[in-house]
């Protein structure tokens, strides 16, 4: 079974605080995601990794940063906390796909609520 | 720009047939996937399709049809534990999901 595991289900964090969030797979996957979601909005990709040490931006980078210095871990990195980067942090990851077929496996989440 | 459109919220009754429908608009296809998230958990994959025509799995369909930019996912004889959201997404050309914002399902006995 593949499991990908999240550092904590439920964090509270103050305005400008730096905040971690840690995801760790055991399927040696390739690819690693972090989203976010949010109520009556899909789930928006912060950024994604396709190696160690490599990253790309997705649709949401601003005021994220992100880390994979092994295969099987992935952070993401709030700089500097602010309100409305209170949401539901999801990771997930997957093998490599050349064809697009292979499911993304998720995480339980994080739900981040910054005050 | 990338768009994929699902109803906001469908209720069905126990033990009947429900249809989700999601359309989309990307920049390219490379798979359409249905994903089934529980009140405070995970999303989990429940089917994908690349080709147009129907995928059973048990109970739930998917259906694809790509010239129309339409998908729909069945769920048949439903039980009071399928309440939940369902996400439509589609792998669009660069290997990237774009997720619709989800259907959340209501079963009523």
């Amino acid at each position: 079974d593949v499991k990908v595991t999240q550092s904590s289900r439920y964090l509270v964090k103050r305005t400008g605080e730096k905040v971690f969030l840690e995801c760790v797979q055991d399927m040696d996957h390739e690819n690693m995601f972090w989203y976010r979601q949010d109520p009556g909005l899909g789930l928006r990709l912060i950024y994604f990794s396709y190696d160690v040490k490599m990253k790309e931006k997705g649709d949401i980078p601003e005021g994220y940063s992100v880390s994979r210095e092994k295969k099987e871990r992935f952070s993401l990195i709030l700089e500097s906390a602010s309100t409305n980067q209170t949401s539901m942090y999801l990771c997930a990851s997957s093998p490599l796909d050349g064809q697009g077929a292979y499911e993304q496996y998720f995480g339980p989440g994080t739900r981040l609520t910054v005050t | 720009g990338q768009n994929i459109d699902q109803p906001t919220e469908m209720t069905a009754t126990e033990g009947a047939i429900v249809q989700i429908n999601c359309t989309y608009q990307t920049s390219g296809f490379n798979g359409l996937f249905w994903y089934q998230q529980h009140a405070g958990e995970a999303p989990t994959f429940l089917s994908y399709n690349v080709l147009d025509g129907l995928e059973e799995k048990g109970r739930f369909s998917s259906f694809l049809s790509r010239s129309k930019g339409y998908s729909y996912l069945l769920l048949k004889e439903l039980q009071m534990k399928d309440s939940a959201s369902y996400l439509c997404a589609v792998k669009d050309s660069n290997y990237q999901l774009i997720w619709g914002a989800g259907t959340k399902l209501i079963i009523k006995p």
